[in-house]
């Protein structure tokens, strides 16, 4: 069974560019959350999906942003982009109540 | 307040002993659960074994086992038989029942060096 895929894995954007990073589940998985990583911030929290529905939110400015797709596919957006938005942007997925997250292997994101 | 405590930011061990990685917590709900995931430098991270609040029993996985001491609310990974392949970063990590299931507390982490 194939795992958790984010596309793409690196990404570099110019401060006040937008961008948009995707994220399938494992296959059968209908939860999908969002985790941001820093050095200074450490692992937090951004939002969670399922069946296409917001079901939960972290403390981020309304510039992080998600959806879900009927397939389970999920994409977050960031728009306006800030030099601290450079992090390591984690997806996780699972059966909705297992609570066992399964993790991709992440996308970098640099902005300039 | 932090909700997970990791105080060891990096620990050494020599190859094949056993290393011990500190994770203490605080909550307020009585239904939670305990993670430890590791990640190494590609950056996935691994799920290694999961302690329910009202487990009776430390969680084993392989070489991997939580030693669970509710009372004092801590949660310690402990690897035995250490490999190289073990070096990596830790996080110790905390879903209560009231925030709902994705969403972990997550620990600043422990980087583990293992050497031959």
């Amino acid at each position: 069974k194939a795992g958790v895929t984010q596309t793409p894995r690196y990404l570099i954007k110019t401060r006040g560019q937008q961008v948009t990073l995707s994220c399938s589940p494992i296959s059968g998985h209908r939860s999908v959350s969002w985790y941001q990583q820093t050095p200074g911030q450490g692992l937090q929290f951004l939002f969670e999906y399922f069946s296409e529905t917001q079901r939960n939110k972290g403390n981020f400015p309304g510039r992080f942003s998600g959806r879900q797709f009927s397939n389970s596919r999920s994409e977050m957006n960031v728009s306006t982009l800030e030099l601290g938005d450079s992090a390591l942007y984690l997806c996780a997925s699972s059966l909705e109540h297992s609570g066992l997250l399964h993790f991709g292997n992440g996308t970098r994101l640099t902005v300039t | 307040a932090q909700k997970i405590t990791q105080t060891q930011p990096g620990m050494f061990v020599q190859e094949k002993e056993a290393v011990t990685l500190d994770c203490t917590y605080d909550t307020s709900d009585p239904s939670y659960g305990l993670f430890w995931y590791k990640q190494p430098s590609s950056g996935e991270m691994i799920f290694l074994i999961y302690q329910g609040s009202y487990d009776q029993q430390n969680a084993t996985e392989g070489r991997y086992s939580l030693n669970f001491q509710k009372a004092r609310k801590s949660a310690n990974l402990v690897i035995s038989a250490s490999q190289l392949g073990d070096s990596a970063m830790y996080f110790c990590a905390m879903r209560e029942a009231i925030t709902g299931f994705q969403k972990l507390v997550f620990g600043t982490g422990t980087r583990l060096l293992v050497s031959p």
